[in-house]
């Protein structure tokens, strides 16, 4: 079993759609990471969270450390946030874990 | 303000050889992580330094590889005998100096390294 576990694997959605992409994972944190992966293999980093809710933008990053669960929203979805989005933890003895990514595409 | 640079952007090498990969952080930016992304697989970690400081290289293999940021100039990350692999894209990161991983980090354009 991973330790981060993101859904959906893949998700297709049409253009101004609202997009959820979840995170969870099994272990005591000290930061969650979001990242996206463009097309062509470039990484941004999107949120850092270690607790509560970031905005940038049209995303929006939510923690609930209680339930070790996070998401990731995108507000009125564009073809050009078609990318992977990964989650990643590092827990409180310093390991990191990644995600295997959640792949998205946008339909104009 | 350049972002993180990373050269070359493409390596290949033979199996045997040596391949040294450079990472300029951003100005301002004192800390540099290494991740390896194999083909079809997810982002792995491999070492976080500081200047002049390993602080963690709990995800580099125990042999072959080795990293260095030395107080002038870019990070290193050097795989000696290479072997087909270590084919693979390798990401370096950056970022402020305000703590282990809490903060957010810029990621370079990546190099990747194909082992013939």
């Amino acid at each position: 079993k991973n330790e981060v576990e993101q859904s959906p694997q893949n998700l297709t959605a049409q253009e101004g759609e609202f997009i959820t992409i979840n995170c969870s994972y099994s272990v005591g944190i000290s930061a969650l990471h979001w990242l996206q992966q463009h097309p062509g293999g470039g990484i941004v980093s999107l949120f850092m969270l270690s607790s509560g809710k970031k905005k940038h933008g049209r995303l929006i990053a939510t923690i609930n450390i209680q339930e070790k669960h996070s998401s990731l929203h995108i507000t009125a979805s564009h073809p050009r946030d078609s990318a992977v989005y990964i989650c990643a933890v590092r827990n409180t003895g310093n390991q990191f874990y990644f995600g295997t990514g959640t792949s998205l595409t946008v339909i104009p | 303000n350049a972002g993180v640079m990373q050269n070359p952007r493409h390596l290949v090498r033979r199996r045997g050889q040596e391949a040294r990969l450079r990472c300029s952080p951003m100005k301002g930016h004192s800390h540099v992580y290494w991740y390896r992304q194999l083909p079809e697989e997810g982002l792995k970690f491999m070492v976080y330094l500081q200047k002049e400081n390993i602080i963690d290289e709990s995800g580099m293999p125990k042999e072959r590889f080795s990293a260095e940021f030395p107080k002038e100039g870019p990070s290193i990350l050097r795989i000696q005998q290479v072997v087909r692999g270590d084919s693979a894209a390798y990401f370096c990161a950056s970022s402020p100096p305000t703590g282990y991983w809490n903060n957010e980090q810029f990621f370079g354009p990546g190099t990747r390294l194909t082992v013939l």
